[in-house]
């Protein structure tokens, strides 16, 4: 079945700690993205990558780094400069950069600093 | 960063009834998408529907429709008969060339729906 992966679906991390979430997806997208949900936050853009080896910032990249070496890869390391990591990941999809694409989303990753 | 604006963080509907979600956004594009997406207790995110600006004529999908006010910059969701599987967090994005063709999601509504 095509689809978006990410994983691991619940990841603890201590503090000081770098740690790096997976997206893996099958679909032959161009494009993926990153996003983080925090309660009464929405989802907020980190960043995103129309094609393979090139990426920009979102939103609120500061104190995280992406890689777009495959296409179909795409993960995020949350570094120990990010100061409130905890938060839910979600990462999507879409094929190319048109507007009209719809946005395929993993099931997400649970980040928690313990 | 375009804005998209939710002013409902929670409504309430009555099942088999008719609930509008509200939905503002501000850009100075002229061509871009809407989209309306269900976040389920599950946390996967599901693709409502959508609406490109250049349409004059409101998107449907089932029990599911829009009333798209461009000039107003408006995108609510209404919601009829309503199901006791629609309770979700509910989703308003906007999408064009100037957002880098990433989705700008709002804060969301939580809908809640009664028996």
């Amino acid at each position: 079945d095509g689809g978006i992966t990410q994983s691991p679906k619940y990841l603890f991390r201590k503090e000081g700690q770098n740690v790096t979430l997976s997206c893996e997806q099958n679909l032959n997208h161009d494009a993926m993205y990153w996003y983080r949900q925090d309660p009464g936050q929405g989802l907020r853009l980190i960043y995103y990558s129309q094609i393979v080896n090139d990426f920009q910032k979102g939103d609120i990249a500061e104190g995280y780094s992406v890689s777009r070496e495959k296409k179909e890869s795409f993960p995020l390391t949350v570094t120990s400069a990010q100061k409130n990591p905890t938060a839910f990941y979600l990462c999507a999809s879409s094929m190319g950069t048109g507007i009209f694409a719809e946005a395929f989303f993993g099931q997400g990753t649970r980040l928690t600093v313990v | 960063a375009q804005t998209v604006t939710q002013s409902q963080p929670e409504m309430s509907v009555q099942e088999a009834e008719t609930v509008t979600l509200s939905c503002t956004y501000d850009t100075s594009e002229s061509d871009y998408y809407l989209f309306w997406y269900k976040q389920p207790p599950s946390r996967q995110m599901i693709l409502v529907i959508r609406q490109e600006a250049y349409k004059q004529q409101n998107a449907t999908e089932n029990r599911f429709s829009v009333n798209f006010q461009k000039a107003a910059k408006s995108f609510s969701l209404k919601i009829s008969d309503s199901q006791l599987g629609d309770a979700a967090m509910y989703f308003c994005a906007y999408r064009s060339a100037d957002s880098g063709y990433a989705l700008n999601f709002g804060k969301g509504t939580s809908l809640l729906v009664t028996p």
